[in-house]
């Protein structure tokens, strides 16, 4: 079972802020919510991750509703390169929960 | 620092045949893992390696795949034989530590089976 929703794909403005959802109202209290993103013909690639409170690294913010049944990634300034498929997974963050990947929204900056 | 290395980058062969894909981990990370990715999916999780030993295979079709990891080191994967549905990229990652730790990729190989 899918323990995330996101849109299959979206648009943004290059230089505009791009707002990615995620919904996940079955998480569980010591689950974490993690973001990943493929390039084409890359490998996935870590972004961030968090449990409840909103973080921020050089990469992008997260942040997190206050009931914790939804999230969304923040990439600042999109850029060209910013173009790729993005993933929301929630786990556990102790223990050996394997990463389970949905389909990912496909993230397309418009120039 | 050095990224997860795999090769080859693209194969094709026809099915029935064997291939074996090779992956070398970010040096000291203690754990690998072997990921299948078919087209218009997310990557699906094959085999976890702990060192040299194997923590999850529980997704690895063992009647034509198997992986190992004999010094802990570096890893194969191998198919034999091949069919037509594991046409596929196999991506292959690697942590520091067990579990919790951020996976770093390598770029994948990409398997035709004809």
């Amino acid at each position: 079972d899918a323990k995330t929703t996101q849109p299959t794909s979206m648009d943004c403005a290059e230089g505009r802020a791009a707002n990615l959802p995620c919904n996940h109202s079955t998480i569980s209290g010591n689950e974490y919510v993690y973001w990943y993103r493929q390039i084409h013909s890359q490998g996935p690639q870590y972004i961030i991750h968090g449990l409840k409170n909103n973080e921020t690294n050089e990469m992008a913010s997260l942040i997190i509703t206050e009931d914790r049944k939804s999230s969304t990634l923040i990439l600042p300034h999109a850029t060209l390169r910013d173009t790729a498929v993005y993933y929301c997974i929630v786990r556990v963050y102790f223990g050996n929960e394997k990463l389970t990947f949905g389909t990912g929204t496909r993230l397309t900056i418009i120039p | 620092e050095a990224g997860v290395a795999q090769s080859p980058r693209y194969k094709i062969i026809e099915k029935r045949q064997s291939v074996a894909f090779w992956c070398n981990p970010i040096s000291g990370h203690a754990t690998l893992y072997w990921y299948q990715q078919i087209l218009g999916q997310g990557p699906k999780l094959l085999i976890q390696f702990q060192n040299n030993g194997v923590v999850d295979d529980s997704q690895l079709p063992k009647d034509r795949f198997s992986a190992e990891r004999l010094k802990g080191v570096d890893s194969t994967l191998k198919i034999q034989p091949a069919k037509l549905e594991d046409s596929a990229v196999y991506l292959c990652a690697s942590s520091a530590l067990l579990g919790t730790d951020t996976q770093y990729f390598g770029p994948g190989t990409r398997l035709t089976v004809l």
